[in-house]
This record gives C-alpha cells, structure tokens and sequence, in this order.
C-alpha cells in the first residue's frame, strides 16, 4: 500500500514550457486534491475532484489545468509555465470527505526559470 | 469565509519544555479541526483530529481540544524532543452545496534544540 504517490520529485522548467505531474493513490479516494505550497502562504487549494471524470477550480486556479480520466489518478497540468509558479506542489486524496482526513503525497518542487 | 489563523513562528525551544501552538478558526456550521505535521522533504501527515465541540484529539503525545465557545483548537504537548521539529499547520474541513474542501494554517515551525 503506498498510499499517494507523487512524480516527478524535482523539475526545472524555462518560462513557457509545459508539464505534467501525477498524483496516485491506491486506497481508492473518492477526493484528490491539489496545492501549492508558498513561504508564509500555507497551502493553497489550486483544483480538486470529488471523483472520476470530475474537477472543480479552487482557490487559486489560473496557469494550471487538471484531468480525473481514472479514480486513482489525478494530473495537473501546466500549459506555459511562469517564474510565479515555482513551488512545491502537493496531491491529496480522502475517502468521504469531511469527517475524514487528507492523505498527502511527498510534494514535486517545481522551479520554473 | 472560512479561516484559520495560527501563531507565526519560528518557535524555539529547548528539550522537554512545554510546548503550545495557538490556533483559532472562523467557520460556518461545524467543522472537524486537524493538525498536520510535515517533516523536512515530505508532506503534510495527520497528527490529530477532533470532529465535534469537546472532542479531544490526541497522539505521541500532542493534544488539542475543540473549543466552539472560544473557536480555538490550540496544539500542546508537555515535553517536546528534539524529533518533534517540524513545521505544524492548523486545518479544518467545512462543506459547501456537499463538497468538502480543507482549510489551512500558514503553518508554525518548530525548533527543538538539545
């Protein structure tokens, strides 16, 4: 059981490149989640699922895109990369949501040059 | 809208002192109340949770309890190791038209000198 698995780990990209993480879980959550995470900004919710073939935006949104084409994953695209997205990235995923809590991924730190 | 607010670190303190990381939230309804903790290099993992007002959460010897009167779930454990380290952040989960979403913390490091 591995949990929520996360690749890449590191990844250095040129403004306007484009790139894709994947996020995986295998204790089949209805919930994944992604966030990014900022010095002093805490976590922020970027989009989310509350299952297969659904996503929804959250609170920060814009430069990312985002596919649930399988329960057990979810991807998070970037289409045109900007210096302002160089961050560590986290995937999370929950049962029922709610009442229960967030299982996370190990991060994918980002820098985009 | 919903928020937490938790004390700015870096908190600095020697082997076996007490330790207590304020944490206050706005919320509507009722929410469940976690903490996380995450270690250098990895992610945020479940340290406790608390689902309804008077609960108290607890494990390897942290504790908070959900105070709806004061909206308070401050984390406290009574002699912190230098293991403890870490960065700990304060979080809630509302639903909104049946959809969780989870609310964090900026988060509060924790240094635990020998």
């Amino acid at each position: 059981n591995a949990g929520v698995t996360q690749t890449p780990k590191f990844r250095v990209l040129k403004t306007g490149q484009s790139m894709t993480l994947l996020c995986a879980q295998d204790m089949n959550h209805e919930y994944m989640y992604w966030y990014r995470q900022d010095p002093g900004m805490g976590l922020r919710l970027i989009h989310y699922s509350v299952g297969e073939g659904t996503t929804a935006k959250g609170e920060v949104p814009d430069g990312y895109n985002v596919s649930r084409l399988k329960k057990q994953n979810f991807l998070l695209g970037l289409e045109s990369a900007a210096p302002s997205q160089t961050s560590v990235y986290f995937c999370a995923s929950t049962g029922t949501g709610g009442r229960t809590e967030q299982y996370f991924g190990p991060g994918t730190r980002l820098t985009v040059t | 809208g919903n928020s937490v607010t938790q004390m700015e670190g870096p908190v600095t303190l020697s082997e076996e002192a007490f330790l207590t990381i304020n944490c206050t939230y706005t919320a509507t309804g009722y929410p469940s109340l976690f903490w996380y903790v995450q270690y250098p290099g990895e992610g945020l993992q479940l340290l406790l949770k608390a689902t309804k007002a008077d609960d108290k959460g607890s494990n390897k010897g942290f504790e908070a309890t959900y105070r709806k009167e004061t909206t308070s779930f401050h984390l406290e454990k009574g002699s912190v190791q230098v293991s403890d380290s870490a960065v700990y952040f304060c979080a809630l989960s509302t639903t909104t038209s049946g959809t969780y979403k989870y609310i964090f913390g900026t988060g509060t490091r924790l240094k635990v000198l020998a």
